[in-house]
């Protein structure tokens, strides 16, 4: 069956610009998840749906930062007045809640640049 | 403050010779562990878990053992072959929304 895709793998934006990411999670998978990925660093947790509520948001590093999901489908992450220090890979996950291995899987990512 | 920590950046193995990749942590409410694999360009993939009330766990070539009393643990891959050649990162979860606290990664090269 199809994984989890995002679009666009790769977008370059100037400093000041807002950008959106879209994640489609896999089918029937209840949770999902933002990351991201700086240069030299680990996966670093952004938010986490559960159906289209995000009970946790801890992650998100600043208010120019919100992420919203439609049904317990497609999310999207906007990052507002892009800065150079919000380039990174961002990476998506879904995982089905009734899996007992809370194994996530990952979309391919898509690479922000801030110029 | 990482809580997850994989101090090797790298490890170069020769084929069909065992790779242990390593990982501590230092948050006692972590409950579970995974490792994952990741290719250039390409999103983790999911390679093995263990939860905290066991002490090894074996997937064929894949091997990861935990000691909580040292919040330790490892990644056996035996025997190595090139195709394994990746970053291999160590995650932990703890509480109920199974959020992922990751490692830095380890580059495993394995040489023909």
């Amino acid at each position: 069956g199809a994984g989890v895709s995002q679009s666009p793998s790769n977008k370059v934006t100037e400093k000041g610009k807002d950008v959106e990411l879209r994640c489609d999670p896999i089918s029937g998978h209840t949770a999902l998840y933002w990351y991201r990925q700086r240069l030299g660093q680990g996966l670093e947790f952004l938010i986490y749906f559960q159906g289209n509520s995000a009970p946790d948001k801890s992650g998100l590093p600043s208010d120019r930062f919100s992420a919203e999901r439609t049904g317990e489908s497609v999310s999207t992450l906007t990052i507002q007045r892009t800065q150079q220090e919000d380039s990174a890979v961002y990476l998506c996950a879904s995982s089905s809640q009734s899996a007992t291995t809370n194994e996530q899987y990952f979309g391919p990512g898509t690479r922000l640049t801030v110029t | 403050d990482q809580q997850v920590k994989q101090n090797s950046p790298s490890l170069s193995v020769q084929e069909g010779r065992i790779s242990i990749l390593n990982c501590d942590y230092t948050n006692s409410m972590f409950d579970y562990f995974l490792w994952y694999k990741k290719y250039p360009a390409e999103g983790p993939t999911f390679l093995i878990s263990i939860s905290s009330i066991k002490d090894k766990n074996e997937d064929g070539r894949f091997t990861v053992f935990l000691n909580k009393s040292a919040k330790h643990l490892s990644l056996h891959i035996v025997p190595s072959q090139p195709g394994d050649s990746a970053v291999y990162f160590c995650a932990a979860s703890g509480g109920s929304n199974y959020k992922l606290t990751f490692g830095k990664g380890t580059l495993l090269t394995v040489n023909p």
